[in-house]
């Protein structure tokens, strides 16, 4: 099976733009899970949608969305840039229950200047 | 709220030497426990996994038992190698939450 495709790879905005981000699950997974890694807050999570439905969602202003299709590929978007938002956004795919292994991408590196 | 605790990196090691990294978590409920290792320019990847108290899970060398008396699941293993040099995570979900709680990770550096 194909793994966890995540595009674009690397990606350079200016502060006030926006962009978006697409993830590409492992075939037959329902569940997509979307994190933000830096150095200094680590891993956190954003959003989880199963099915087109977002279950869960962290702590993260409005600016942050996603959303998931039918096909249950996913996208995040991210309005209004700030220089804090650089990151490695990484996306996981699962089956979707609390003891099933989510499946990372190699993610997408964000810089905002 | 659910949190997991990791000992801070980084930690060196010689070839051969004996690996402990501990993790320690506050859950509600029954967690899942995970460890999952990221190498130099690579993505996150599932290491070892247990889903119940006193389960232990294995990988390429590596174990951790969930330890619901002491609330751990510290990592180990009896001979690293220069390979394992990595970033090692430790996370938890807990069932209706639908997401990893990770800890800050911890660097390995393995001197042959």
């Amino acid at each position: 099976k194909a793994g966890v495709t995540q595009t674009p790879r690397y990606l350079i905005k200016t502060r006030g733009q926006q962009v978006t981000l697409s993830c590409s699950p492992i075939s037959g997974h329902r569940s997509v899970s979307w994190y933000q890694q830096t150095p200094g807050q680590g891993l956190q999570f954003l959003f989880e949608y199963f099915s087109e439905t977002q279950r869960n969602k962290g702590n993260f202003p409005g600016r942050f969305s996603g959303r998931q299709f039918s096909n249950s590929r996913s996208e995040m978007n991210v309005s209004t840039l700030e220089l804090g938002d650089s990151a490695l956004y990484l996306c996981a795919s699962s089956d979707g229950g609390h003891t099933d292994t989510q499946y990372f991408g190699p993610g997408t590196r964000l810089t905002v200047l | 709220g659910d949190s997991v605790t990791q000992m801070e990196g980084p930690v060196t090691l010689s070839e051969e030497a004996f690996l402990t990294i501990n993790c320690t978590y506050t859950a509600t409920g029954y967690p899942s426990l995970f460890w999952y290792v990221q190498y130099p320019g690579e993505g996150l990847q599932l290491l070892l996994k247990a889903t119940k108290a006193d389960d232990k899970g294995s990988n390429k060398g590596f174990e951790a038992t969930y330890r619901k008396e002491t609330t751990s699941f510290h990592l180990e293993k009896g001979s690293v190698q220069v390979s394992d040099s990595a970033v090692y995570f430790c996370a938890l979900s807990v069932d209706s939450n639908y997401q990893l709680i990770w800890g800050a990770g911890t660097k390995l550096i393995i001197k042959p």
